[in-house]
């Protein structure tokens, strides 16, 4: 089956500093997902990627995929308190479906 | 729309009780999704539907767990009986369509006891 390795497991950062966190896959990628969740709350859904070399933003929070590596990478530029959470990226299960599989996250605290 | 409603928010019961967690999802979605989230293990996929029906359900433990969709509009998943392993965040998601993002409830927090 298909595992999907997110790094780091948890990052602290300072506030207005610059983020990345990677996810890659065992498998090739047809479609990967990148979610927010705040402790004890759902998965807030960002962005989804499914094409190699696809690149997407919204507000600070850039996502790219890059197939040839089957791999991810969530940058946060000028991070704020409001960032923090745990960043999950979940990928399609093509073998069976297309419900998705999911990394087990990664912990980002921003600190003032 | 008021999104993927979940309840219990939690639940507290004892080892060897009956739980049921309830999913209403997105008004309109075609596919549901039931997740369970440990520490240890991240966000596993227990049971999809598609259209009400199961797609796979490869993903549920043992026959302790059941899931239903006898509608579109909602579901359940059953353990029963419940055992103190079985302490999880279950999620329940939807999504319009098969590979098309999905939404998630806020989760029924379950500690068996």
């Amino acid at each position: 089956s298909q595992e999907l390795e997110q790094s780091p497991q948890s990052l602290i950062v300072q506030e207005g500093k610059n983020l990345t966190i990677n996810c890659t896959s065992s498998k090739t990628l047809y479609g990967l997902y990148w979610y927010k969740q705040k402790y004890g709350e759902g998965l807030i859904f960002l962005m989804m990627l499914q094409k190699g070399g696809e690149e997407k933003s919204h507000e600070k929070i850039t996502a790219k995929l890059d197939e040839k590596k089957q791999q991810s990478s969530l940058h946060i530029t000028a991070s704020q308190p409001s960032h923090a959470g745990i960043y999950l990226c979940g990928a399609d299960r093509v073998d069976s479906g297309y419900a998705l599989n999911f990394g087990k996250g990664t912990s980002l605290l921003v600190t003032p | 729309d008021a999104g993927v409603i979940q309840s219990p928010r939690h639940e507290v019961t004892e080892m060897g009780q009956e739980v049921t967690l309830r999913c209403k999802p997105i008004s309109g979605h075609n596919s549901l999704f039931w997740y369970r989230q440990t520490m240890m293990r991240g966000l596993e996929l227990l049971i999809y539907f598609n259209n009400n029906v199961p797609i796979d359900d490869s993903g549920m433990p043992e026959d302790r767990f059941s899931a239903k969709m006898p509608n579109a509009s909602f579901s359940t998943l059953k353990i029963q009986p419940s055992e103190p392993r079985d302490s999880a965040v279950y999620f329940c998601a939807s999504s319009w369509t098969m590979n098309t993002e999905a939404f998630f409830g806020q989760g029924t927090r379950l500690t068996v006891v």
